[in-house]
């Protein structure tokens, strides 16, 4: 097991609404990625945050947002929810800086949009 | 776009028998390859790691092989278990330090057969 915890562990949500997904990183780790999982599928990049900025993006819309907070943990923002938008949002940790540094995966938000 | 993906998206082995998963990556440029293992209702965890300036890898019973005139990787585990079974993915991480977004494949789902 990590030391990376998420919460909630399942969220459901309907189309229209705002969520947000927090997660602890694990101690002595500074940067926070989240990638996105849909079912069947390898997880994609979403943003990282390093030093409570963001540290690079992938190709997500802006109404996907983030913030990390000075104990390293951070929140995902998704607003105005879609229905592609149900995936299993994963939050991972590194020490950051380095490059090709390991990253430790939580077990993920499962959020469900009906 | 560049991607990494896999040959078989299944595979069946017998218990205690060596298996073979491999994974092609199309981004030249990429400089760290990494193996994860996802179980069910769990995040991605590391498996074995190797970076482009080598050719092969080993740890406990696992062994990365690259081959970069190809662009191929393949994950071998030695005497399987049946805790072996779950989805394995081959990431990648481009020559651009400081940033760990990582590149995911789509995943082979191994299973053991006792």
């Amino acid at each position: 097991e990590t030391g990376v915890t998420q919460s909630p562990t399942h969220l459901i949500k309907t189309r229209g609404q705002q969520v947000t997904l927090r997660c602890s990183s694990q101690s002595g780790h500074n940067t926070v990625s989240w990638y996105q999982q849909a079912l069947g599928q390898g997880p994609q990049f979403i943003f990282q945050y390093y030093r409570e900025e963001e540290n690079g993006r992938g190709n997500f819309p802006p109404r996907f947002s983030g913030l990390q907070f000075p104990n390293y943990s951070s929140e995902l923002n998704v607003n105005a929810l879609e229905l592609d938008d149900s995936a299993l949002y994963l939050c991972a940790s590194s020490r950051g800086g380095q490059g090709s540094e390991k990253l430790f995966f939580g077990s993920g938000t499962q959020l469900s949009v009906l | 776009g560049e991607s990494v993906g896999l040959h078989l998206p299944t595979l069946s082995v017998q218990e205690g028998d060596n298996s073979i998963i491999n994974c092609a990556y199309s981004n030249s440029a990429s400089d760290y390859f990494i193996w994860y293992k996802q179980e069910s209702g769990k995040g991605p965890q590391f498996i074995i790691d190797i970076r482009s300036n080598m050719d092969k890898r080993q740890g406990q019973r696992v062994t990365v092989l690259l081959n970069k005139t190809v662009k191929h990787l393949s994950l071998q585990i030695a005497a399987t278990q049946p805790g072996d079974s779950a989805v394995y993915f081959c990431a990648e991480i481009p020559s651009n330090f400081g940033n760990e977004k990582l590149t995911f494949g789509t995943g082979t789902r191994l299973t053991i057969i006792p």
